[in-house]
């Protein structure tokens, strides 16, 4: 069964901790994603993993950092949140063209 | 560059009725064209793709598409509407010398009983 799972799927935060959220996938995929999505923004890409220690900066990193240590997991840091971090984040995995997402991480920093 | 439009931001269609759902795409090569769902506290599933060949694809749950160069579209379709397909419908595109997929910024789809 092809799976992106995301944990955790909902989380509060006050300002200025940090957080840590945890994408998984089961398929191999060399290449991953983190995406935020805002309303009438459609998705914008934070990050992207090519494998394992080879990320890249998207589009609006600023604010987060990622990790890649297994090909199976890619984690997405925010150190010290803020308020505009408020959002619903998803992370998906690739095999060429073809995404696959995670049901997403509703954060909400306070 | 290349770059997707989706003008629409919501679109009313009643139980039944046909729907078309408008994508634009902007690239200096033939690109591949996506479409996907979004229904509500999900991810996005990928409904339907497009390399090559007829310009018309078939996805699942009754959705097709039709590619067109010369007007650079790619317009989602459904002959007959059903109150279970209100979600958020992403186009995106990408080429074959750089997969990394480009998003349009959705159209949510609202069915009227």
């Amino acid at each position: 069964d092809m799976k992106v799972t995301q944990m955790p799927r909902y989380l509060i935060k006050r300002m200025g901790e940090n957080v840590l959220l945890e994408c998984g996938q089961d398929m191999s995929h060399e290449t991953m994603y983190w995406y935020r999505q805002d309303p009438g923004l459609g998705l914008q890409l934070i990050y992207i993993s090519y494998d394992v220690d080879s990320n890249s900066e998207g589009d609006i990193p600023k604010g987060y950092r990622v990790s890649r240590k297994k090909r199976e997991h890619f984690s997405l840091i925010l150190d010290s949140a803020k308020t505009n971090q408020t959002s619903v984040y998803f992370c998906a995995s690739s095999l060429v063209t073809e995404v696959f997402f995670g049901k997403g991480t509703r954060l909400t920093v306070v | 560059a290349q770059s997707v439009t989706q003008p629409d931001a919501r679109v009313t269609v009643s139980e039944g009725a046909s729907l078309q759902l408008r994508c634009k795409y902007s690239s200096s090569v033939t690109p591949y064209l996506f479409w996907y769902v979004q229904y509500p506290r999900q991810g996005l599933q990928l409904l339907l793709k497009y390399y090559s060949g007829d310009p018309v694809v078939q996805g699942v749950n009754g959705f097709e598409a039709e590619f067109s160069k010369s007007n650079s579209s790619f317009h989602l379709r459904k002959a007959s509407v059903h109150w279970s397909d209100s979600a958020v419908y992403f186009c995106a595109v990408s080429t074959h010398s750089n997969y990394q997929l480009i998003w349009g910024s959705g159209t949510k789809l609202i069915i009227k009983p």
